[in-house]
């Protein structure tokens, strides 16, 4: 079993449309939950870095971790074309730590 | 601010050679992290070195290795490459390591081997 788990999809959705993304894990030490958005040919791109649990949102994207349930979920309000991308979530321990681990990621396409 | 950049960003190797790739990381970042993803694995961490020392290192063989130099810049070699070492490889820097110090990427270097 993956430390991290992450449904790959494919989700297509419809331009305009809520948009949810979810990981559960395993290990109950992580403490710092990430967000990162790839786009085909590129790197990831640091979207959304919470500590413990709780909501996060910044702009369009919401992010909540639910530590007791080791689950953590991404919204995105209102989504774009330019959202299609692969999303994926990574998480770490505390201090001292800095190998992330990631879940196999999301491909997500947004219709218009 | 420039980010994360690598170079080059595609390579083609046959079997039996060795690669090195190299790693910018943002200025002022000294923590640099490294990391091989592909289709069937997914984003796997290689290894990671601050101030010139490695402090963490994934399940790689020892075929995978890295150093850092005094400017943070970093390399990664793989020597006797083989098929499966075929992945995009991603450098990711942060400022001072620790599970609290965000990670950015750089777009990767592309490994193929023939």
């Amino acid at each position: 079993q993956k430390e991290v788990e992450q449904d790959p999809g494919p989700l297509s959705v419809p331009e305009g449309a809520i948009v949810s993304l979810n990981c559960t894990y395993s290990n109950s030490a992580f403490q710092y939950f990430m967000w990162y958005r790839q786009y085909s040919r590129k790197g990831p791109e640091l979207l959304m870095y919470t500590y413990s649990s709780g909501n996060k949102e910044d702009g369009r994207f919401t992010a909540q971790v639910d530590k007791s349930s080791k689950y953590i979920s991404l919204f995105i309000r209102d989504s774009q074309p330019s959202d299609s991308a692969t999303y994926l979530c990574a998480m770490t321990f505390g201090q001292g730590a800095q190998k992330l681990v990631f879940g196999q990621g999301t491909r997500l396409t947004i219709n218009p | 601010k420039a980010g994360v950049t690598q170079t080059p960003r595609y390579l083609i190797k046959t079997r039996g050679q060795q690669v090195t790739l190299s790693c910018s990381p943002i200025s002022g970042h000294r923590s640099v992290s490294w990391y091989q993803q592909t289709p069937g694995q997914g984003l796997q961490f290689l290894f990671e070195y601050f101030s010139e020392t490695q402090r963490n290192k994934g399940n790689f063989p020892g075929r995978f290795s890295g150093r850092q130099f005094s400017n943070s810049r970093s390399e990664m070699n793989v020597s006797t490459l083989e098929l499966g070492d075929s992945a995009l490889y991603l450098c990711a820097s942060s400022l001072s390591g620790g599970g609290g110090q965000p990670q950015h990427f750089g777009d990767g270097t592309r490994l193929s081997i023939l």
